[in-house]
């Protein structure tokens, strides 16, 4: 267990619609970073968050919006959904601003039909 | 961008037998650190490497960051089916920026 907690473990939806993907840091650590991996891909970086501002950006679609609250969880929210979004979303949590180990959580599965 | 070369993408491989991969990257970094995910799981740090030459064992792994300190090799002895998932090479040019994965290997042992 990495102490990452990621909720909900699988969602299934529609296209068009919006979805909101939680994430639990592990206890002490400031930064949560949010990743997507495809089918048979790699791990893409989407964005970073470090004691709840925005620290990093990657490959994150306009669509897709996160943030992170003062308790130092964090949202990830994807909107107008298409079937290409169907992928694994996986949080990551690290103690400082820089990414020297990352611990993830067990992904979100999302399924758009 | 920074990219990882990780190789081979995949490798079917009899229990017993010893597992060799390995990542390359275009410029110097100053960290490796290599991960293995089950199915459906996160993936889990098993080894970080951050001097060039360096070896480090986890169990009947063992990791080495490269002396040119473009690369680094996963190799596991001896595996066993619980050794199947995907391994992922990461790998940072300095400190703070951002860690960039390979595209993992596929690993199946046969019982």
């Amino acid at each position: 267990d990495s102490g990452v907690t990621q909720t909900p473990k699988h969602l299934i939806t529609a296209t068009g619609q919006r979805v909101t993907l939680r994430c639990s840091p592990r206890s002490g650590d400031l930064s949560v970073y949010w990743y997507q991996q495809s089918l048979d891909q790699g791990l893409q970086f989407l964005i970073q968050y470090y004691n709840g501002e925005e620290r990093a950006k990657g490959n994150i679609l306009e669509r897709f919006s996160a943030q992170q609250f003062p308790d130092l969880h964090s949202e990830l929210n994807l909107s107008s959904l298409e079937l290409g979004d169907s992928a694994l979303y996986f949080c990551a949590s690290t103690t400082g601003t820089g990414d020297e180990k990352l611990f993830f959580g067990s992904g979100t599965q999302l399924s758009v039909l | 961008g920074q990219q990882l070369n990780q190789s081979p993408q995949s490798m079917f491989i009899q229990e017993g037998e010893d597992v060799s991969m390995n990542c390359t990257s275009s410029s110097i970094f100053n960290t490796w650190l290599w991960y293995k995910q089950d199915p459906g799981e996160g993936p889990v740090l098993l080894i970080a490497l951050y001097k060039a030459g360096e070896l480090t064992s986890n169990g009947r792994l063992t990791a080495q960051f490269g002396i040119t300190r473009k690369d680094s090799f996963l190799n596991i002895s001896a595996s066993t089916p619980s050794d199947v998932g995907i391994y992922f090479c990461a790998g940072r040019e300095t400190s703070g920026s951002r860690l960039t994965f390979g595209e993992g290997t596929q690993l199946t042992v046969n019982p």
